[in-house]
């Protein structure tokens, strides 16, 4: 299989704790992307890396998120602290260098925080 | 940030209807169009991008078309069927950036 995979699907967790999901792209795409989405909404952008250069990050992105891309292969995005509004389906897309790229999404991490 | 907006929010037909859906957006400062199928428990899936004026792309059963001047895209689907039951999300690229903007989608479910 060569999209792009996240895991866990599933993650619950309690309030205040700390959650990591990882996500393998596809291997010849040099950006990637995290998105969240919630009931009723779109998915909404969070940070994106071309290669192992995080580009830019969205306002909804508070202090308790960090995403990292070592090496600009898989990434991870860690939750700290998490609250209850944390709780949505985190997606990972690949793609590779221009606008018009179609971005290859994996099939999300629902995080459920209790 | 770019203003999306898709309609109808959701939408029920029967096996063998024709539908069809809209995304608006800004005119000016347009690169790509993106149009995306959802199935509940699978990978947001792409159908179609679009970057000219007047662009009309096809697959299969599925249609899109494009005016940039006025803002919009319509999706098509002929002859419905149940598989076609799925959130259809329409995303924009920001400035020259190629991280997406999408709408809040249209929820299609299809009986049989």
């Amino acid at each position: 299989d060569t999209g792009v995979s996240q895991d866990p699907r599933h993650k619950i967790t309690k309030r205040g704790q700390n959650v990591t999901f990882r996500c393998d792209p596809i291997s010849e795409h040099n950006r990637l992307y995290w998105y969240r989405q919630t009931l009723g909404q779109g998915p909404e952008f969070l940070t994106y890396f071309q290669n192992e250069a995080q580009l830019e990050k969205s306002r909804l992105l508070s202090d308790r998120f960090s995403a990292e891309r070592p090496k600009g292969s898989f990434s991870t995005l860690e939750i700290q602290r998490t609250e209850q509004g944390d709780s949505a389906m985190y997606l990972c897309a690949s793609s590779l260098q221009v606008a018009s790229d179609i971005q290859y999404f994996g099939a999300g991490t629902r995080l459920s925080v209790l | 940030i770019l203003n999306v907006e898709q309609s109808p929010q959701s939408l029920h037909v029967q096996e063998g209807d024709s539908t069809n859906f809209t995304c608006s957006f800004p005119s000016s400062n347009f690169y790509a169009l993106h149009w995306y199928r959802w199935e509940t428990a699978k990978s947001p899936e792409a159908l179609f991008v679009m970057t000219l004026n007047g662009d009309e792309k096809k697959k299969g059963r599925i249609s899109a078309t494009l005016n940039t001047k006025e803002g919009y895209s319509y999706l098509y689907i002929k002859g419905s069927q149940p598989e076609d039951s799925a959130t259809y999300l329409c995303a924009l690229p920001n400035s020259g950036y190629s991280t997406l903007t999408f709408g809040k989608g249209t929820m299609l479910l299809v009986s049989p």
